[in-house]
């Protein structure tokens, strides 16, 4: 039980251009849904708490225009990272919860060209 | 500032030997405590889960909480080569609403299980 799935697992984009990752929370109903960041030899960082049918609450200095999370079920997040740069690029996973305990996505390698 | 922290590592153990990583948390009013295991290029995975002093065994794997030293531990027994990962110790105290739970990582520890 607990699985959580990520589509893509990676992808390549063209700088300025908008990439979408999904996150789906498959045999529970997350009441919460959390997405990190983490860059090679780095810890993880969180980006955002998502909660169902409301507005995602984002860590300082996470800019809430340029990455877009909508969390439109309870088994369903999505964030977009708009008007991506080669900055951009990083491991993103996202985690899903329904009481204490987080579940994690395999995570998405996103390259920004 | 409310911290997790962790010994970085490297730690290197022979194969079939007990493992020990160690974790020390600032704020006394935490009371959930998650060792999870990362593989390289992988996203964590959760191994144990605590929440009362004292110690809770699962398989290999033995967790323990000492609140009042505010420190949680965890025991790997017969270590395997496949034991080689970061582990990360991570912690709740922040009620994030909806009846959810932030989690604070530490930077996790580098376990070499050698053949």
């Amino acid at each position: 039980g607990a699985v959580v799935s990520q589509h893509p697992s990676w992808v390549i984009c063209k700088s300025g251009t908008s990439v979408k990752i999904e996150c789906r929370s498959l045999d529970f109903q997350a009441t919460t849904m959390f997405w990190y960041r983490q860059f090679p030899k780095q810890s993880l960082m969180l980006m955002a708490t998502s909660n169902e049918g409301s507005k995602a609450t984002y860590e300082q200095g996470v800019e809430k225009d340029k990455f877009l999370i909508n969390h439109a079920s309870l088994t369903l997040s999505t964030l977009t990272v708009t008007s991506a740069h080669p900055e951009d690029s990083s491991f993103y996973i996202c985690s899903a919860t329904d009481s204490y305990e987080q579940y994690f996505g395999p995570g998405t390698r996103l390259t920004v060209t | 500032q409310k911290e997790v922290e962790q010994n970085s590592g490297p730690l290197s153990v022979p194969e079939g030997a007990i493992a020990s990583l160690n974790c020390t948390y600032s704020d006394r009013g935490s009371q959930s405590f998650f060792w999870y295991r990362q593989y390289s290029g992988k996203s964590p995975e959760l191994i144990m889960s605590i929440y009362s002093n004292g110690d809770k065994e699962d398989g290999r794997f033995t967790a323990q909480l000492n609140k009042a030293s505010q420190y949680v531990s965890l025991l790997i027994r017969d270590s395997q080569p496949s034991d080689s990962a970061t582990y990360l110790c991570a912690v709740i105290w922040a009620y994030s609403g909806a009846g959810s739970y932030q989690l604070t990582f530490g930077k996790g520890t580098k376990l070499s299980v050698i053949p």
